[in-house]
């Protein structure tokens, strides 16, 4: 069982939809993160928030729209997404952003725009 | 920049024997962190070693043990036993130590990784 739970596990939308992505930690984590990932490739980092406050922005397209609303909860709000945007959606959590301690990720969000 | 090279796109095994994937990767720190990830065809990246650049001592968790050759800056997994279970995508990953990087080391550098069959 993964302890970053990710919802949902697969949504399919029209390039003008507008939908939202969830993810939850019970760790007690104050650092959470966003990636993109590509089939057969390796993880892009997106967005990385710290204490609920977003710490790093990966140079992301203004249609990605994170939202920490508290501690736990971590969301990515889509918009007028691209056919390229289609992919993998992970979230993963530290204890915090400086911490040694390593990154735990959920199952993802399979994105599919049509 | 820490680059992260995974030679072996895929590679197979038979169950129960042994497989070796490898890690090699390039910094010019000295304090560092490397990680290898499991990610099934479920997609969860899963933490299998971790690996503290300062501890001479290879890490082993059960079935999975790491060779850590610092000089060569190699970082190479052992899969014993293998288990159909252990077919997956494995990443090798680097980190720096938030001494050497100011509390910046937030980002995980990935290798490409390799995908593992394990044959019955």
């Amino acid at each position: 069982d993964t302890e970053v739970t990710q919802t949902p596990k697969h949504l399919v939308m029209g390039m003008t939809n507008k939908k939202s992505l969830k993810c939850e930690q019970h760790m007690g984590h104050r650092a959470m993160y966003w990636y993109k990932q590509k089939a057969k490739k390796p993880p892009e980092l997106m967005f990385v928030y710290s204490y609920e406050k977003l710490s790093i922005n990966e140079s992301v397209p203004s249609r990605f729209s994170p939202e920490c609303p508290n501690s736990s909860l971590l969301n990515l709000h889509l918009h007028a997404l691209q056919p390229e945007d289609s992919a993998l959606y992970l979230c993963a959590s530290s204890q915090e952003v400086t911490s040694n301690q390593p990154q735990h990720f959920g199952d993802g969000t399979r994105l599919s725009i049509l | 920049a820490q680059t992260v090279t995974q030679s072996q796109p895929e590679m197979s095994v038979q169950e129960a024997e042994t497989v070796t994937l490898s890690c090699t990767y390039d910094t010019s720190e000295s304090d560092y962190y490397l990680f290898w990830y499991k990610q099934p065809p479920s997609r969860q990246m899963i933490l299998v070693i971790r690996q503290e650049a300062y501890k001479q001592q290879n890490a082993t968790e059960n079935r999975f043990s790491v060779n850590f050759q610092k000089a060569a800056k190699s970082f190479s997994l052992k899969i014993s036993d293998s288990q159909l279970g252990d077919a997956a995508m494995y990443f090798c990953a680097y980190r720096r130590s938030k001494e050497n990087s100011g509390g910046s080391n937030y980002k995980l550098t990935f290798g490409k990784g390799t995908l593992l069959t394990v044959n019955p």
